[in-house]
């Protein structure tokens, strides 16, 4: 199994300030690492797929890198809508597995 | 517009069974794989199973292996999961997610289940 490590855990921000979220897996996805956005109370929505292609209708503050074993989620300049959880998650081998997360708060 | 729609949920003992249902709309279910992922209260996202666009393949975490069964009826539009011999670590909200191969783009607004003895 493909295990995922998110960090940091937790990122205390301020809204215009910019947060690089990573997301590390035990052995090379390629680039088969998804980022999803969660807010309380309601299912997760896919940002960025194919570690670095932001998905339908996602603002371009938000950007995707990395590829192997090293990805980072980065929101340029933060929205006040921002503030949520973040996921990682990988495609590359079964059984499909996420990262624990990353709370982005104020 | 695509939409997801899951029920079934509920209160179940432990060791019983529950079957979930997703109702798919705005697409051609057949064209995808779909999954079900999990989330445990206050828990990060766990992927449960995944089904073939036909139903040909599935595939599952092994903690479910032998007890859930993911299933399709691509004529009704929907997607299914039994779930047998539940046990305490299975209360989740359940989401249906439709599967691009590259990422879970779209998700229902999952259903809750509780096993409790």
């Amino acid at each position: 199994e493909i295990v995922l490590t998110q960090s940091p855990a937790t990122l205390s921000l301020s809204p215009g300030e910019r947060a690089t979220l990573s997301c590390r897996a035990s052995r090379s996805v390629s680039n088969y690492l998804a980022w999803y956005q969660q807010k309380p109370g309601q299912a997760p929505r896919l940002l960025i797929y194919t570690a670095s292609n932001r998905a339908t209708g996602v603002p371009a503050r938000f950007s995707g890198s990395g590829s192997g074993t090293d990805f980072t989620l980065t929101i340029s300049t933060l929205e006040p809508e921002d503030f949520a959880v973040y996921y990682c998650h990988q495609r590359n081998d079964w059984p499909l597995t996420f990262g624990g997360g990353t709370k982005v708060e104020i | 517009e695509v939409q997801l729609v899951e029920s079934g949920g509920g209160l179940v003992q432990t060791g019983g069974s529950l079957r979930l249902s997703c109702a798919a709309s705005g697409f051609t279910l057949a064209d995808h794989w779909m999954g079900w992922v999990r989330q445990a209260p206050g828990k990060g996202l766990e992927w449960v199973a995944d089904v073939k666009s036909d139903g040909s393949e599935t595939k599952y975490v092994d903690s479910v292996k032998g007890r859930f069964t993911i299933s399709r009826d691509n004529a009704k539009n929907s997607l299914y999961l039994q779930m047998n011999i539940l046990r305490a670590d299975d209360t989740a909200v359940y989401y249906c997610a439709r599967d691009q191969g590259r990422a879970y783009e779209s998700w229902g607004q999952g259903t809750l289940v509780t096993v409790s003895s």
